[in-house]
C-alpha cells in the first residue's frame, strides 16, 4: 500500500495568514492527489483534485501543487470558516489511502 | 443534483454484522464507482473499498478482506456495505462517496455504527 505522510498534524494560525500543509507519498503517484476539508460532524468535502485543480465552487484562496511524491496545499489568506481538518488522498493505486490529517485552528 | 442518502445509526453487539445503505439520486447510478470510507471517533479517514454499480465488481482494502461485502441494487440506485464479525474498534462513522474521475466528489451524510456489548 502507498503510505501518505502529512505534516504538520496540527497547526495554529491567525486570520489572514498564509498556511501550507505538505503531503508525501511513499512512492511516485504522478499527480493523482486530492485534498479534502472536513469540519466537525460533517462529511469531507473535495477541495483540490489532481494535485492542483480547484473543485468547482471552492474559493480561490485554496491551492495545491506538486507531483511525484511531494505535494503542498496552501490557503493564501486564512479565514475563520477554514477551521477544519484537511486530508490528502492518493488515487493512483488501490487502496486509495489518506494522510493522517492536519487539524487547523485559529490562533 | 447529486445526492447520497445513507441509512440511520446502528448499535450492534460484538460478533454481529451490520449493513449500511447508500441511496443515490441525481445521476446515472451505474456510471460511477461507489466507495466506502470510515472514520473512528477522533481519528482519520480510512478507505475500505469500492464497487462498480455497473458490473458489481469490487475492490477491498486488505484490512477488511473476508469481513466486508459491498453490493448494489441497480433497480433502486442503492449501494450497500456489510461488515461482519464486528469488534469494538469497528465503531465508526461509515461514509459512501461517489467516484468522479479518481476523486471522491460527492459524499453521503455518514452512518454511525456503534459496537458495544
Amino acid at each position: 500500500d502507498i503510505q501518505m505522510t502529512q505534516s504538520p498534524s496540527s497547526l495554529s494560525a491567525s486570520v489572514g495568514d498564509r498556511v501550507t500543509i505538505t503531503c508525501q507519498a511513499s512512492q511516485d503517484i504522478s499527480n493523482y492527489l486530492n485534498w479534502y476539508q472536513q469540519k466537525p460532524g460533517k462529511a469531507p468535502k473535495l477541495l483540490i483534485y489532481d494535485a492542483s485543480n480547484l473543485e468547482t465552487g471552492v474559493p480561490s484562496r485554496f491551492s495545491g501543487g506538486g507531483s511525484g511524491t511531494d505535494f503542498t496545499f496552501t490557503i493564501s489568506s486564512l479565514q475563520p470558516e477554514d477551521i477544519a481538518t484537511y486530508y490528502c488522498q492518493q488515487c493512483d493505486n488501490l487502496p486509495y489511502t489518506f494522510g493522517q490529517g492536519t487539524k487547523l485552528e485559529i490562533k | 443534483q447529486v445526492q447520497l442518502v445513507q441509512s440511520g445509526a446502528e448499535v450492534k453487539k460484538p460478533g454481529a454484522s451490520v449493513k449500511v445503505s447508500c441511496k443515490a439520486s441525481g445521476y446515472t447510478f451505474t456510471g460511477y464507482y461507489m466507495h466506502w470510507v470510515r472514520q473512528a471517533p477522533g481519528q482519520g479517514l480510512e478507505w475500505m473499498g469500492r464497487i462498480s454499480p455497473n458490473s458489481g465488481g469490487t475492490n477491498y482494502a486488505q484490512k477488511f478482506q473476508g469481513r466486508v461485502t459491498m453490493t448494489r441494487d441497480t433497480s433502486i440506485s442503492t449501494a450497500y456495505m456489510e461488515l461482519s464479525s464486528l469488534r469494538s474498534d469497528d465503531t465508526a462513522v461509515y461514509y459512501c462517496a461517489r467516484d468522479m474521475r479518481l476523486r471522491l466528489g460527492y459524499w453521503g451524510q455518514g452512518t454511525l455504527v456503534t459496537v458495544s456489548s
